[in-house]
């Protein structure tokens, strides 16, 4: 068990639709970084949240945002879904925003687009 | 362009020996990596790290090596167990220009098969 935390294990939508994600880091962990899976992609990496404050992104689509809370749980909103969305998303979160700390992943959001 | 590259989908190895994982990096900014294993329907779970300091660390059973000019780093688990099957990604990260770290640029994994 890594200590983080990602709801809803599985989340079946329709195009078109809205969802969001939720997150809850290892405790004490301030960063928060989101992840697409894909059988074509791999481990894509998304965003990046450092203590409620967004630090970098990746290969994020426009239609998706994310952010994090003074919890420091951190929601990723995807929107306008299609078809190609369907993938795992990973939650992963580390200790600070320092390059030299290993990320620790919850078990992911599979997500299917019907 | 995969930045991080593992050209092996498969490898088996019987149980007791060594495996051995290997790892190609393209982008030169990369200055700490991870290798990672995942089970089916879980998370990756971290393994063992290295910053580009260094030329090998070691936890246990496992011991990562990085040679820089070869832009390669492996995987080495001795000896190998059971337990061991899974699918083992390597992944680089970098300081971005604001201070920090960026996300993980992760390889496509290699299946690692543990026979008996």
């Amino acid at each position: 068990d890594s200590g983080v935390t990602q709801t809803p294990k599985h989340l079946i939508t329709a195009t078109g639709q809205r969802v969001t994600l939720r997150c809850s880091p290892r405790s004490g962990d301030l960063s928060v970084y989101w992840y697409q899976q894909s059988l074509d992609q791999g481990l894509q990496f998304l965003i990046h949240y450092y203590n409620g404050e967004e630090r970098a992104k990746g290969n994020i689509l426009e239609r998706f945002s994310a952010q994090q809370f003074p919890d420091l749980h951190s929601e990723l909103n995807l929107s306008s879904l299609e078809l190609g969305d369907s993938a795992l998303y990973f939650c992963a979160s580390s200790v600070d925003a320092t390059e030299n700390q290993p990320q620790h992943f919850g078990d992911g959001t599979r997500l299917s687009i019907l | 362009d995969q930045q991080v590259k593992q050209n092996s989908p498969s490898l088996s190895v019987q149980e007791g020996r060594i495996s051995i994982l290997n790892c190609d990096y393209t982008n030169s900014m990369f200055d700490y990596f991870l290798w990672y294993k995942k089970y089916p329907a879980e998370g990756p779970t971290f393994l063992i790290s290295i910053s580009s300091i260094k030329d090998k660390n070691e936890d246990g059973r496992f011991t990562v090596f990085l040679n820089k000019s070869a832009k390669h780093l492996s995987l080495h688990i001795v000896p190998s167990q059971p337990g061991d099957s899974a699918v083992y990604f390597c992944a680089a990260s970098a300081q971005y220009s604001g201070g920090g770290a960026d996300g993980l640029t992760f390889g496509k994994g290699t299946h690692l098969i543990i026979q008996p």
